[in-house]
């Protein structure tokens, strides 16, 4: 199974910081990285896809970066309805795996 | 807008069998890799599996199970109904969880989950 680390497991920030939340995998999976919001009592919601393709709808203010196995989730300003924990997740082979998230609370 | 519903018990008594449907409405059940996601209370995510129905030549509805969970898992679908079902059996109170179902998308560069359903809370209780 290909393991995903994030870092860091949780942060405190403020509306308007910049927050960057990393995500390594144990092997190369390529660019077959995803990232998803998930807010208290809700489903995953798809940010990127691709490593670096935002979905449709979501803020410009989130990108991604990055390839093989080293990736980052960006936020350039953070705002109030940003507060939630962020999953990457492979897609690069089966069983899809998880990262086991980053809690962003407010400072 | 493809929207999903999963319904199903939410107790389930320890060694019995946990079974869960999700509904698809809104667009066409065809051309995703059907997906069960869970998640217990507090902790991270789980990939369970899913059946293919993505439409591609020759590989019908095949069908893919986390390792983990592959001798208790089956993953079904019931296209006249725009349904897909889960069963776990023998479970245990390591199966408490939140169960999402989702579907995965295949795109020429990327793949990924999208779009879930609300998720469901199943207890196994002793």
């Amino acid at each position: 199974d290909v393991q995903m680390t994030q870092s860091p497991s949780s942060l405190s920030a403020s509306v308007g910081d910049r927050v960057t939340i990393t995500c390594r995998s144990s092997q190369s999976i390529n660019n077959y990285l995803n990232w998803y919001q998930q807010k208290t009592g809700k489903a995953p919601k798809l940010l990127i896809h691709g490593a670096s393709n935002l979905q449709s709808g979501v803020p410009s203010r989130f990108s991604g970066s990055g390839s093989e196995t080293d990736f980052t989730l960006t936020i350039s300003s953070l705002q109030p309805e940003d507060f939630a924990t962020y999953y990457c997740q492979q897609s690069f082979s089966t069983p899809r795996t998880f990262g086991q998230g980053t809690k962003v609370g407010s400072k | 807008q493809v929207r999903l519903q999963e319904s199903g018990p939410g107790l389930v008594k320890a060694s019995e069998t946990l079974s869960l449907t999700c509904t698809v409405s809104g667009g066409s059940i065809s051309g995703f890799y059907w997906t069960w996601i869970r998640q217990p209370p507090g902790k991270g995510l789980e990939w369970i599996g899913y059946i293919d129905y993505s439409g591609r030549p020759y590989y019908g509805r095949n069908t893919n199970y986390n390792p983990s969970l592959k001798s208790r898992v089956s993953i079904s679908l019931d296209t006249s109904k725009n349904q897909f079902s889960l069963k776990l059996t023998s479970v245990t109170a390591a199966d408490t969880a939140v169960y999402y179902c989702a579907g995965e998308v295949d795109s020429t560069s990327s793949i990924w989950f999208d779009p879930w359903g609300q998720g469901t809370l199943v207890t196994v209780s002793s």
